[in-house]
């Protein structure tokens, strides 16, 4: 049992290039999250899907793209990288129960990209 | 809409000491409150949550919150630091079912432990 893996761990990007950052889980879970870290703000939600075939925007969207093709997977992509786009990026799954003892999000490891 | 607001960027204190991360928060109906934990260049580790059970939640590493509506608090605290606990510390809130049930996190608390 993995849980929530992320690829790649780690990138370089030359403005304008495009790339996509795979999220896995094999928990069966129905809601997936996209977050970035930024320094001294927490982490801030771009997308998010709440079952396969659904995508929806977060706090942050603009510049990213995503798609849930699969249960298992939720992918991100940089259409046309901007040195902004700078970041730690973060995926997480949860149940999407609704209980409050059951609530929780599984978090990847991360994924450090460098826009330059 | 619901927010937290951690009150400290940065704690500092010496090993063997107690330790107090302070948050409050916002909410239009009863939370679903977390602190999580991240250690150097690490993901994001779940330290304790808020079930609405009991108002005092323990948590993983001698870790505990008090929920305290009165107040619109949720105070990290544990009696003793200890070397490892050095990491950056983050009070969320849960989001409403409209926003897909998202975490909204705050800025995060660095904790420091002297020796």
């Amino acid at each position: 049992n993995a849980g929530v893996t992320q690829t790649p761990k780690f990138r370089v990007l030359k403005t304008g290039q495009s790339m996509t950052l795979l999220c896995a889980q094999d928990m069966n879970h129905e809601y997936m999250y996209w977050y970035r870290q930024d320094p001294g703000m927490g982490l801030r939600l771009i997308h998010y899907s709440v079952g396969e075939g659904t995508t929806a925007k977060g706090e942050v969207p603009d510049g990213y793209n995503v798609s849930r093709l699969k249960k298992q997977n939720f992918l991100l992509g940089l259409e046309s990288a901007a040195p902004s786009q700078t970041s730690v990026y973060f995926c997480a799954s949860s149940s999407g129960s609704w209980s409050p003892g059951a609530y929780e999000q599984y978090f990847g490891p991360g994924t450090r990209l460098t826009v330059t | 809409a619901q927010s937290v607001t951690q009150l400290d960027s940065h704690v500092s204190v010496s090993e063997g000491t107690p330790v107090l991360l302070r948050c409050n928060y916002s909410s239009s109906y009863s939370p679903s409150l977390f602190w999580y934990v991240q250690h150097p260049n690490k993901g994001l580790q779940l330290l304790l949550k808020y079930t609405s059970a009991a108002t005092l939640v323990k948590g993983i590493n001698g870790f505990e919150a008090e929920f305290k509506k009165s107040e619109t608090s949720f105070h990290l605290t544990k009696p003793s630091a200890h070397m490892s606990d050095a990491a950056e510390y983050f009070c969320v809130v849960r989001g409403m079912a409209n926003q897909g049930g998202k975490l909204i996190f705050g800025q995060g608390t660095e904790l420091s432990v002297k020796p």
